[in-house]
């Protein structure tokens, strides 16, 4: 049972124009989110997250937000560049100070110059 | 460089062996993972040392078994290795402490390959 999905496993997104990744979830438990961004032979980092009691972060060019009722979550990047072009994993968790996150499978965004 | 580092990089060997793959963090986080990546691209937690305690060990095959030598290290040995353990195995660590939510900072991998 997945219980964080992308849904989408690939976008393609030309350079300047937004790029909106989507992560849906089905654990009412999860409180906290974040988004991990990957390049090819190397391992995920950290990219920007979110709290269940906000409906928005914001850092530079990535913004998260957070639908609770509709168990949502999707990462705007903009404008896109051509080396935002990696895969971009969601990850929850549950519970305060919980080591546990449950990623989903990622998105492979390309940003086309 | 601080960093989490994985040795080595690639790993290819025969069903039945036994192999290791060593994992080092110079952040001074407290708490340490290792995750499988599988041919799905399903990234799934296998173990978190705290401390060098173990305090994550999902449903993993005891042929996997970690071990914590000290709050900088986690090493994965796998015995008897087969087929379905090919995969890219991913070392992390967070901070632990004061902070409530802790995003991890991973290693490079190391992609392992069972004939």
């Amino acid at each position: 049972d997945q219980q964080v999905k992308q849904n989408s496993p690939s976008l393609s997104v030309q350079e300047g124009r937004i790029s909106i990744l989507n992560c849906d979830y089905t654990n009412s438990m999860f409180d906290y989110f974040l988004w991990y961004k990957k390049y090819p032979a190397e391992g995920p980092t950290f990219l920007i997250s979110i709290s269940s009691i906000k409906d928005k972060n914001e850092d530079g060019r990535f913004t998260v937000f957070l639908n609770k009722s509709a168990k949502h979550l999707s990462l705007h990047i903009v404008p896109s560049q051509p080396g935002d072009s990696a895969v971009y994993f969601c990850a929850a968790s549950a519970g305060s100070g919980t080591y546990k996150y449950i990623f989903g499978t990622g998105t492979r965004l390309k940003v086309l110059a | 460089d601080t960093a989490v580092s994985q040795t080595p990089k690639y790993l290819v060997t025969q069903m039945g062996n036994d192999k290791s793959i060593k994992c080092e963090q110079n952040l001074g986080h407290d708490t340490m993972y290792w995750y499988k990546q599988d041919s799905k691209k399903f990234l799934k937690i296998m173990f978190s040392y705290n401390n060098k305690e173990l305090i994550i060990n999902e449903t993993v095959p005891n042929r996997f078994s970690p071990k914590s030598p000290d709050k900088a290290h986690l090493n994965l040995h796998i015995n008897s290795l087969e087929l379905g353990d090919s995969a890219v195995y991913f070392c992390a660590s967070s901070p632990s402490g004061t902070r409530i939510y802790n995003e991890q900072f991973f290693g490079p991998g190391t992609r392992l390959t069972v004939l």
